[in-house]
């Protein structure tokens, strides 16, 4: 079966942008998670969806923000992008709370010049 | 505050032998832990994951240790591979009714032929 597809697999934008990052989970998951992963600071916790409810999130400021919608697909948006939002973004799927881990998409390579 | 700690950001092997990666955790709420792989400019890939009711949990090459007392896990892989080369995330979560795993900054494994 498809795995969990992000769009798109690279993308550069200027400071002071908005940027908007797709995820279509794996057929029948539910649960949808984002993480951001920089040099050093491993995977940090965006958010995390469930049925278009924003179920958990991380700390992170409220410009970076995200939905999902009624066939799980999700967003998540940046706005008023920084250079230290350079980062791979990366979402994940899963079954909903069967504690068998997640499946990662090949991430969002963002970079802010 | 770091509640998952890879202390070793690197381990170099040789081929055939073991390779042991380690990971601290300083919640006692975390009840499940994981660990994933991941390749350059790919996502994430789930390896093994250990609930807090065992202390050891075997797939192949793949052994991960948990002694709740110290806090602390370990990955075994014997015998180690060239292909094993990557970096490996510890993750943990707890029963808090969501998907959300806190990850450790990973450790880059080198098995050299």
């Amino acid at each position: 079966k498809a795995g969990v597809t992000q769009t798109p697999r690279y993308l550069i934008k200027t400071r002071g942008q908005q940027v908007t990052l797709s995820c279509s989970p794996i057929s029948g998951h539910r649960s949808v998670s984002w993480y951001q992963q920089t040099p050093g600071q491993g995977l940090q916790f965006l958010f995390e969806y469930f049925s278009e409810t924003q179920r958990n999130k991380g700390n992170f400021p409220g410009r970076f923000s995200g939905r999902q919608f009624s066939n799980s697909r999700s967003e998540m948006n940046v706005s008023t992008l920084e250079l230290g939002d350079s980062a791979l973004y990366l979402c994940a799927s899963s079954l909903d709370l069967e504690r068998a881990g997640y499946t990662f998409g090949s991430g969002t390579r963002l970079t802010v010049v | 505050d770091q509640q998952v700690k890879q202390n070793s950001p690197s381990l170099s092997v040789q081929e055939g032998r073991i390779s042991i990666l380690n990971c601290d955790y300083t919640n006692s709420m975390f009840d499940y832990f994981l660990w994933y792989k991941k390749y350059p400019a790919e996502g994430p890939t789930f390896l093994i994951s250990i609930s807090s009711i065992k202390d050891k949990n075997e797939d192949g090459r793949f052994t991960v240790f948990l002694n709740k007392s110290a806090k602390h896990l370990s990955l075994h892989i014997v015998p180690s591979q060239p292909g094993d080369s990557a970096v490996y995330f510890c993750a943990a979560s707890d029963q808090g009714g969501s998907e959300k795993l806190v990850f450790g900054k990973g450790t880059k494994l080198t098995v050299n032929p």
